[in-house]
């Protein structure tokens, strides 16, 4: 089955700079991939996701992208706030089975 | 209000004592779906239904039960519940997998 390996499990950052977290998966089918932000004593939340076929996705400050062939993809954060201190899940999926999550990132940016 | 619900959002409980969490969403969603969140592991998936009287099993099924008689409903049923399903539990609502999924607020169950 899919199996997702995340990095770096923790990642601290001063505000401003840029964020990056690494994800690799194992299912060549795999053809989902949604980035998920979970607050501190709060639920998981969808920021940003990617299809197959296509390589990059960005939304404002938030970007994501995909390797096919290496079977890698990574979200890239700009001008990091103290709010996007949180954990980050990335996950992947088939499309018509399970959804595999990472292990998380904790990532703290420090004002 | 577009909402995922669970009860009770804090449970604790004694070893062999059955108990059920509710899941209830409100968005017509057809996936619904069971994670179990462990520091260090992520989120890991229980179980998971494509739709009404449909479920299939995630990464870790062993020792978890679900239905899905009804669209709206998603309960995990412990049967004999053991100190290592300790954790905290999510249930999670999607048009489809390949959708955004909405978590509800998490259930911490303890198992003493």
């Amino acid at each position: 089955g899919e199996n997702v390996e995340q990095h770096p499990s923790t990642l601290s950052v001063q505000e401003g700079d840029s964020a990056v977290i690494k994800c690799t998966y194992s299912d060549s089918a795999s053809n989902y991939f949604p980035w998920y932000k979970q607050e501190l004593g709060k639920r998981p939340q969808l920021i940003i996701d990617i299809r197959s076929n296509v390589g990059e996705k960005k939304d404002q400050r938030i970007a994501v992208t995909l390797n096919k062939t290496a079977k890698h993809f990574s979200l890239h954060i700009t001008e990091t706030q103290p709010e996007d201190s949180a954990v980050y899940f990335c996950a992947a999926s088939k499309g018509f089975q399970k959804l595999v999550f990472g292990t998380g990132t904790r990532l703290l940016v420090s004002p | 209000e577009a909402q995922v619900t669970q009860n009770p959002r804090y449970l604790i409980t004694v070893t062999g004592k059955k108990l059920t969490v509710t899941c209830s969403q409100n968005m017509n969603h057809e996936y619904m779906s069971w994670y179990r969140q462990d520091p260090g592991l992520g989120l890991r998936q229980i179980y998971y239904s494509m739709n009404v009287e449909v479920t299939d099993k995630g990464d870790v099924p062993e020792g978890y039960k679900v239905s899905r008689k009804e669209k709206r409903n998603f309960p995990l049923i412990l049967e004999s519940p053991s100190p290592n399903q300790t954790s905290l539990y999510f249930c999670a609502s999607s048009l489809g997998l390949v959708n955004e999924q909405f978590f509800g607020p998490g259930t911490r169950l303890t198992v003493l």
